[in-house]
């Protein structure tokens, strides 16, 4: 069946880096996105990616591999306000959003 | 600009009872409208969505009815809550050429059901 797959929890260290990572299986693919949520909060887009390799914006990049069904978002010079889920979502064939379940990143001083 | 706005912020009902949540978009004409919904520390899960005035796709019920009376108003509703309905639910809008995958949230509405 269809599914996107993230790690519950994952925790880092103020000004260094996070990778959160996402696979995917989907019965066809018109690019993956990724949200922020914070907590009690909605979530606020961040990226979006349909081609296979590393977008970068700044303090966001975004790293496709469509043949892996894999994806990840790099955050750098981590803050604590970085703290926060993030929510990897896939477009299958059918233009439908399928959801992964949120990276709960920690970030510690 | 775009704005979205939801209603009522938070609420806490009795099961068995009424429920009527709100959504609003101004300064975007004819958008693609979803409701999800989201259990506490759960995933997120599309419950409806629409593309046009008077049209709505179930894609998850959840013994709930959507409503789109018009193009700038999405609405939620059951007779008859149940405890399973508790969560937060977010209304969304994006565009209805756009196929980025980019969604706009309103700021949710917590739902208590006791």
């Amino acid at each position: 069946g269809q599914g996107v797959e993230q790690p519950a929890k994952l925790m880092s260290v103020e000004g260094t880096f996070a990778r959160v990572n996402c696979t995917y299986s989907t019965s066809g693919f018109n690019g993956l996105s990724w949200y922020q949520q914070r907590e009690g909060q909605a979530p606020v887009f961040l990226s979006y990616v349909v081609l296979d390799g590393l977008k970068d914006s700044g303090h966001f990049s975004t790293f496709l591999s469509r043949s892996n069904g894999y994806s990840y978002l790099l955050l750098t010079e981590l803050q604590i306000k970085d703290s926060a889920s993030y929510l990897c979502a896939v477009r299958d064939s059918n233009y439908q959003l399928i959801w992964g379940s949120g990276t709960k990143l920690i970030i510690k001083p | 600009a775009q704005t979205i706005h939801q209603w009522p912020v938070a609420e806490i009902k009795a099961v068995g009872s009424p429920l009527s949540l709100g959504c609003t978009i101004k300064g975007k004409s004819s958008p693609n409208l979803y409701w999800y919904w989201q259990a506490t520390g759960g995933t997120l899960q599309q419950l409806f969505y629409s593309i046009t005035v008077g049209q709505v796709e179930s894609v998850v019920q959840l013994n709930l009815s959507a409503s789109r009376p018009k193009d700038d108003q999405f609405i939620l509703s059951t007779e008859k809550l149940l405890l399973s309905h508790s969560g937060f639910y977010l209304c969304a809008w994006s565009l209805a050429t756009g196929h980025t995958g980019q969604l706009y949230f309103g700021e949710g509405s917590k739902l208590t059901v006791l």
